[in-house]
């Protein structure tokens, strides 16, 4: 079946502009996450949600961020004017949900956006 | 605040070696472990989930084992092989349905 899968693949924008970076989960995953990996940073975590509630949204650096969910399915990630350090690769993830015995996440295969 | 070590950074091996990559976390508390493989510019690949409640799973030439209580898990490779070469990354999640805190990976390259 098909697997996580994000969009666009790589994006630049100019200092300033709005962004939205879109996630497709895999069907039936009712959990969706979003990460991000900077050059020389680990993989850091941004926001979760369940369904189309984000009860942890503590990893958002900052109030230019937001992301939102819709329908159980697609989410989107709008980052407001972009920053140079907002440069990085953006990861998607998705799993079964909290009520699974157990239940791994898997990655979607990143959007490298690249701020100038 | 839950922080995840893995040691070595990087490692390199010739073909055929058996290896050992390192995971450390501080907050004993956890409800799993996963290991991801890492190819340079592509997204994770899941490899193997440990429960908390196990202290093994394998997967092929994988051996992945967690010891809760002392905050480790080792992940086992054996008879590498060059297309294992990747980076390594574990990464542990605290409670159901919530985050998962990453490591800084081990870049694993195998020579032929």
């Amino acid at each position: 079946g098909a697997g996580v899968s994000q969009s666009p693949s790589n994006k630049v924008t100019e200092k300033g502009k709005d962004v939205e970076l879109r996630c497709d989960p895999i069907s039936g995953h009712t959990a969706l996450y979003w990460y991000r990996q900077s050059l020389g940073q680990g993989l850091e975590f941004l926001i979760y949600f369940q369904g189309n509630s984000a009860p942890d949204k503590s990893g958002l650096p900052s109030d230019r961020f937001s992301a939102e969910r819709t329908g159980g399915s697609v989410s989107t990630l709008t980052i407001q004017r972009t920053q140079q350090e907002d440069s990085a690769v953006y990861l998607c993830a998705s799993s079964l949900g909290p009520w699974a015995v157990a239940y791994e996440q898997y990655f979607g295969p990143g959007t490298r956006l690249t701020v100038t | 605040k839950q922080e995840v070590t893995q040691i070595p950074a990087a490692l390199s091996v010739p073909e055929g070696e058996n290896l050992v990559l390192n995971c450390s976390f501080t907050d004993s508390a956890i409800y799993n472990l996963q290991w991801f493989r890492q190819d340079p510019g592509k997204g994770l690949t899941s490899l193997l989930l440990i429960q908390s409640s196990q202290r093994e799973q394998t997967s092929g030439r994988l051996n992945a084992s967690l010891d809760k209580s002392s905050g480790r898990s080792t992940l086992y490779i054996a008879a590498s092989q060059p297309g294992d070469s990747a980076t390594y990354l574990c990464a542990v999640e605290e409670t159901s349905g919530s985050r998962l805190t990453f490591g800084e990976g081990t870049q694993l390259t195998v020579n032929p």
